[in-house]
């Protein structure tokens, strides 16, 4: 079946460094959707990309989608302690309504 | 917009009890709910699809009569774990997307559930 493997698992970083977690599908993707999970909270929507070497950016964050469609990453530059969390990719998973969502990137930042 | 509700919060309960887990989406019409669960610093597992008015679809491994799953309207899907066991300790969430279900939507999700059998 379909996977999506993110990298790294877990990074620990110091405030104002910048950070990068990288999506890999085993399957093309018709569109790839960004969530941020905060510590005992729920996942929540960032953003979604559906053209091939799409860039999109939302303030610090970064988001860009492969030429393949394979493939995307999260780039945060210069993190904040707010942006420690889970982020998770997530691709359509082989029907039109559901998703497949990746391993997840733990980010842990500190002062 | 696009708030979805799941109630209880928490639930620790005894072997052997049944429980029931609500999800509401409370400004939008949900054709389409999600169950997931999620064990501690895991990904989110897909459990099964909510389809209003009609039977869930279950992913491979995952037990129909074990995880009842009704969605009765456009804006609640239920989620029943039959007589759970301690390994059905985990943390369960709902979502819903607001458009047509298709998966070019963004999903939105629940608090969460965490369920704790002794």
């Amino acid at each position: 079946g379909q996977q999506v493997m993110q990298i790294p698992q877990y990074q620990h970083v110091q405030e104002g460094e910048d950070f990068t977690t990288y999506c890999n599908s085993s399957t093309t993707l018709s569109n790839i959707q960004w969530y941020k999970q905060r510590p005992g909270g729920h996942p929540v929507f960032l953003i979604q990309l559906v053209k091939s070497g799409e860039v999109k950016k939302q303030k610090r964050l970064t988001f860009q989608f492969g030429e393949a469609k394979k493939n995307s990453s999260l780039h945060i530059t210069a993190t904040q302690t707010t942006d420690v969390g889970t982020y998770f990719c997530a691709g359509p998973g082989g029907t039109a309504s559901k998703l497949t969502f990746g391993t997840g990137t733990r980010l842990q930042v500190t002062l | 917009g696009a708030v979805v509700s799941q109630h209880p919060s928490r639930v620790i309960c005894k072997s052997g009890t049944s429980v029931k887990i609500e999800c509401r989406s409370l400004d939008f019409q949900a054709t389409t709910m999600f169950w997931y669960r999620q064990f501690p610093k895991q990904s989110l597992m897909l459990m099964a699809t909510s389809n209003e008015g009609s039977k869930a679809t279950y992913e491979q491994g995952v037990e129909k009569d074990k995880f009842l799953i009704n969605h009765a309207s456009l804006t609640l899907s239920t989620l029943t774990v039959t007589s759970a066991h301690p390994e059905d300790s985990s943390f369960y969430i709902c979502s819903a997307r607001t458009s047509s279900g298709l998966s070019n939507q963004p999903q939105h999700f629940g608090d969460g559930t965490r369920l704790s059998i002794l």
